[in-house]
């Protein structure tokens, strides 16, 4: 079935790095964009960032925008974060997903992973 | 920024009545706007797309409408499994912003 799982997340010290994956099967991988969204405990979702099919669109949260990486491999049917000088408030629970559409303008984000938890934390 | 307001953040309902969620957008955004259904502990599900799109597999209850700066998530007739949390995102401009939510509880 259609699916996407995350690894990675963890309790990491501020300004540490961290790289979560997300491994998807089930659907024609490079026919999709992909989305990373961060729910922090007890709040609403905030969007981090999308990759267009083919790797060659990318765009961040300002808040995020000169620490975290996005990429793909589609020869892998993986999806990455790199997260980079990791603060407190990147506290979240971590969810890769799926767009409707493969390249921007997008749709919304119909096949969602079960989430990783990242914890930043001294 | 695109900020998006939903009204009201708690609604209390009960099975079999019919539901309105707003959510405005502080500027205009077409018709590049989602709906997505939470539920404790899970990720989120996308009902409507595109403002008024019935995403494949969701019950014919749902149905969205609106373009520009106003948009509204109706369900026609409440089930027991709809009490949950209801979110709105649009994607008509980086970087994509969310609404703050709806929990919609038994009354």
């Amino acid at each position: 079935q259609v699916q996407l799982v995350e690894s990675g997340g963890g309790v990491v010290q501020p300004g540490r790095s961290l790289r979560l994956s997300c491994a998807a099967s089930g659907f024609t991988f490079n026919n999709y964009a992909l989305h990373w969204v961060r729910q922090a405990p007890g709040k609403g979702l905030e969007w981090v960032a999308v990759i267009s099919n083919d790797g060659s669109n990318k765009y961040y949260a300002d808040s995020v925008r000169g620490r975290f990486t996005i990429s793909r491999d589609n020869s892998k049917n993986t999806l990455y974060l790199q997260m980079n000088s990791l603060r407190a408030e990147d506290t979240a629970v971590y969810y890769c997903a799926r767009d409707v559409v493969a390249r921007p303008p997008y749709s919304g984000m119909d096949v969602w992973g079960q989430g990783t938890t990242v914890t930043v934390s001294s | 920024d695109i900020q998006l307001t939903q009204s009201p953040s708690f609604l209390s309902a009960s099975v079999g009545d019919r539901v309105t969620i707003t959510c405005r957008a502080s500027q205009g955004i077409s018709s590049y706007l989602a709906w997505y259904q939470q539920k404790p502990g899970k990720a989120p599900k996308l009902l409507i797309y595109a403002a008024s799109t019935l995403q494949s597999g969701v019950p014919s209850r749902f149905s969205g409408s609106g373009s520009g700066t106003e948009f509204t998530l109706t369900i026609s007739s409440l089930q027991p499994e709809d009490f949950a949390t209801y979110c709105c995102q649009q994607l008509n401009s980086y970087p994509y912003t969310f609404g703050q939510g709806t929990k919609l509880q038994i009354k």
